[in-house]
């Protein structure tokens, strides 16, 4: 059965922390794997990951794949308040997309 | 804007009514599909459109049906709510060909209460 977990399911930091999320997967013919920012409404696309070891960056926001270890990590570097949201990792098989159940970071000022 | 439109943004409904919600986007994508979120169980597949003219089921289909009724357009229908289908509900559309949106944009979501 296929399926995604995330690692810490919830995580209060103070500002200027650095964090580590965790997310592994167990899917069949994989394609890809994204990460997204939900705050109050939708999920926002943060990084999509397609090859083993490639550092993808976006300010303090970074995100690794390990296929070997089927699992990737996003970092997220001096936190601030506007970094609390729910982070939701998804994994690509065919036309879909699963999604694990999210790591909820509150960052408190 | 270029997005998905989803609508009512929320609506209570009572055991055994009926309802329809749309999705609209205005991307030129191929697929288009349905989620439901749940507290503690992430986001989970309901139904999928790979294109115009198919649609397929997700993860959790029963008591739900869907219509693509042309490329922009894919509507979600409850025929006779349960209090279990209480969630918030995303549509979404994703295009391999266009980078930009090769993962998912979604709707803002219905939150749908059902009594």
């Amino acid at each position: 059965e296929d399926k995604v977990v995330q690692s810490p399911l919830s995580l209060v930091v103070h500002e200027g922390d650095t964090v580590t999320l965790n997310c592994s997967y167990e899917v069949t013919n994989f394609r890809s794997l994204l990460w997204y920012k939900q705050e109050k409404k939708a999920p926002t696309f943060l990084f999509m990951l397609t090859s083993s070891g490639i550092e993808k960056k976006s300010g303090r926001l970074s995100s690794i794949l390990d296929k070997k270890e089927l699992s990737s990590i996003l970092n997220i570097t001096a936190t601030q308040t506007g970094d609390s949201a729910i982070y939701l990792c998804a994994v690509e098989r065919r036309n879909q997309f699963y999604f694990g159940t999210g790591t909820s970071l509150t960052v408190i000022p | 804007n270029a997005g998905v439109t989803q609508t009512p943004k929320f609506q209570v409904l009572k055991t055994g009514q009926s309802m329809t919600l749309q999705c609209a986007q205005d991307m030129n994508h191929n697929s288009m599909y349905w989620y439901r979120q749940d507290p503690g169980m992430g986001l989970r597949l309901i139904y999928y459109s790979a294109s115009e003219g198919t649609t397929d089921k997700g993860e959790v289909p029963n008591g739900y049906n869907v219509s693509r009724l042309n490329k922009r357009e894919f509507s979600l229908r409850l025929e006779s709510a349960a209090p279990s289908q209480t969630s918030v509900y995303f549509c979404a559309s994703g295009d391999r060909r266009d980078p930009m949106h090769y993962g998912y944009t979604f709707g803002s979501g219905t939150r749908l209460t059902v009594v």
